[in-house]
């Protein structure tokens, strides 16, 4: 089973801010990666696949980057909306998510 | 719009079996793979079990392999999870999701939409 490991596991920040979450897969995955972004009480929402490639629907503030075994998820201005919390899954294999990331407010 | 609509949840002791439902609109149903992926609150989500538009081919995480058993009717647009044995860490939110890819002969792939989830709880 591929290991995905996500980094930080809580990020405080503020409305206007440029952010960055870590995903690393324990082997090569290719770019065969998504993100999802989850609110509570709600099911996980498609953000992105394929590493960077946006999901229909998706703001442009949401970027996706990485290949092989480390991959980022950047939001270039927090919007009160994003508050929620972020996980990436890998398909290269059986289906694994990583553990995710709290982004809240500071 | 898509819909995907879960049933069939409840309380169910230890050893017991329950069957999740479903029921989709919105799309072809016999176009795309499906899938059941689990989470407990608080927690990542977990990949339980996918199909295949045509039931080719079929996977299991490795927790719920030999125990559950999933399926679809394609004429009644619905998925199903036979849940046999189940133990108290079988106890989690059920979502029913479809498969990103059309008519893929794999399902080995991310989830473009999500039921709303059905509670699961494994309990005497």
């Amino acid at each position: 089973e591929i290991q995905m490991t996500q980094s930080p596991s809580t990020l405080s920040a503020s409305v206007g801010d440029r952010v960055t979450i870590t995903c690393r897969a324990s082997q090569s995955i290719s770019s065969w990666l998504a993100w999802y972004q989850q609110k509570s009480g709600e099911a996980p929402k498609l953000l992105m696949y394929k590493a960077s490639t946006l999901q229909s629907g998706v703001p442009s503030r949401f970027s996706g980057s990485g290949s092989g075994t480390e991959f980022t998820l950047t939001i270039s201005s927090l919007q009160p909306d994003d508050f929620a919390t972020y996980y990436c899954q890998q398909y290269d294999a059986s289906p694994t998510f990583g553990q995710g990331t709290r982004l809240e407010v500071k | 719009e898509v819909q995907l609509v879960e049933s069939g949840g409840g309380l169910v002791q230890p050893g017991g079996s329950l069957r999740l439902s479903c029921v989709t609109s919105g799309f072809t149903f016999d176009d795309y793979g499906m899938h059941w992926v689990r989470q407990v609150p608080g927690k990542a989500p977990e990949w339980v079990a996918g199909i295949t538009w045509n039931s080719d081919n079929i996977g299991y995480g490795d927790s719920v392999k030999g125990r559950f058993t999933i399926s679809r009717d394609n004429a009644k647009n619905s998925l199903y999870l036979q849940m046999n044995s189940l133990r108290s860490e079988d106890t989690a939110f059920y979502f029913c999701t479809r498969d990103s890819y059309y008519a893929s002969g794999s399902y080995l792939h991310y989830f473009d939409f999500w039921g709303q989830g059905i509670q699961v709880t494994v309990s005497s």
